[in-house]
């Protein structure tokens, strides 16, 4: 079972709507979560981090289920701008490696 | 601030050759690094971790003496690419953490094509 997991989509959205991307966790030590953005062949942008009482950022809500070991991003309004792979993010613990999951492919369309 | 600088961008080489990547951070110390590569469509994945002054660690399945990390500095981590081959091809990209936060920060990437 691979560590982090995601759909990969694509998931194909016209401006405006509202999309939602799942991921899970098979370490159930890890610490610390979070949403990266990755534009094609450019290196991985933090988005956000992930709080077990969920947290949002404008437009961008993501939420944490350590019982389920489950991650979400929703994306609300979403923006030409949005297009990008979405990554899922975890550390096991403090000073450790970033554990990746695949991506997630976002493309929105006017 | 945190910046770290990564080059070449890109880099085209012939089969059999070698080809270092620097991967610098610019304003902050880096006592630990780490390698990834991405192969298209697919995730980063962990090649090794790079301590100052010590011997990388590197994951399972990626080749110490294929794949030479250098860590000299507290700013300067290098990745040789030994003997390249075209299964090589990929995007090599650093990560460093930022000891005032404990964020990461990475480079910008390298894209290894080898002919």
């Amino acid at each position: 079972r691979k560590e982090v997991e995601q759909d990969p989509g694509p998931f194909n959205v016209p401006e405006g709507a509202t999309v939602a991307f799942n991921c899970t966790y098979s370490n159930s030590a890890s610490q610390s979560f979070f949403w990266y953005r990755q534009d094609c062949r450019k290196e991985p942008k933090l988005l956000m981090s992930v709080y077990s009482s969920g947290n949002e950022d404008g437009r961008f809500t993501a939420q944490l289920n350590r019982a389920s070991q489950y991650i979400s991003l929703l994306i609300r309004d979403s923006k030409l701008s949005d297009s990008a792979t979405y990554l899922c993010v975890v550390m096991s613990q403090a000073g450790t490696a970033l554990i990746f999951g695949k991506g997630t492919t976002l493309s929105v369309s006017s | 601030g945190a910046v770290v600088s990564q080059h070449p961008s890109w880099v085209i080489c012939k089969s059999g050759t070698s080809v270092k990547i620097e991967c610098r951070s610019l304003d902050f110390q880096a006592t630990t690094m780490f390698w990834y590569r991405q192969f298209p469509k697919q995730s980063l994945m962990l090649m090794a971790t790079s301590n100052e002054g010590s011997k990388a660690t590197y994951e399972q399945g990626v080749e110490k003496d294929k794949f030479l990390i250098n860590h000299a500095s507290l700013t300067l981590s290098t990745l040789t690419v030994t003997s390249a081959h075209p299964e090589d091809s990929s995007f090599y990209i650093c990560s460093a953490i930022k000891e005032l936060d404990g964020g990461y920060t990475f480079g910008s990437g390298t894209r290894l094509t080898v002919v």
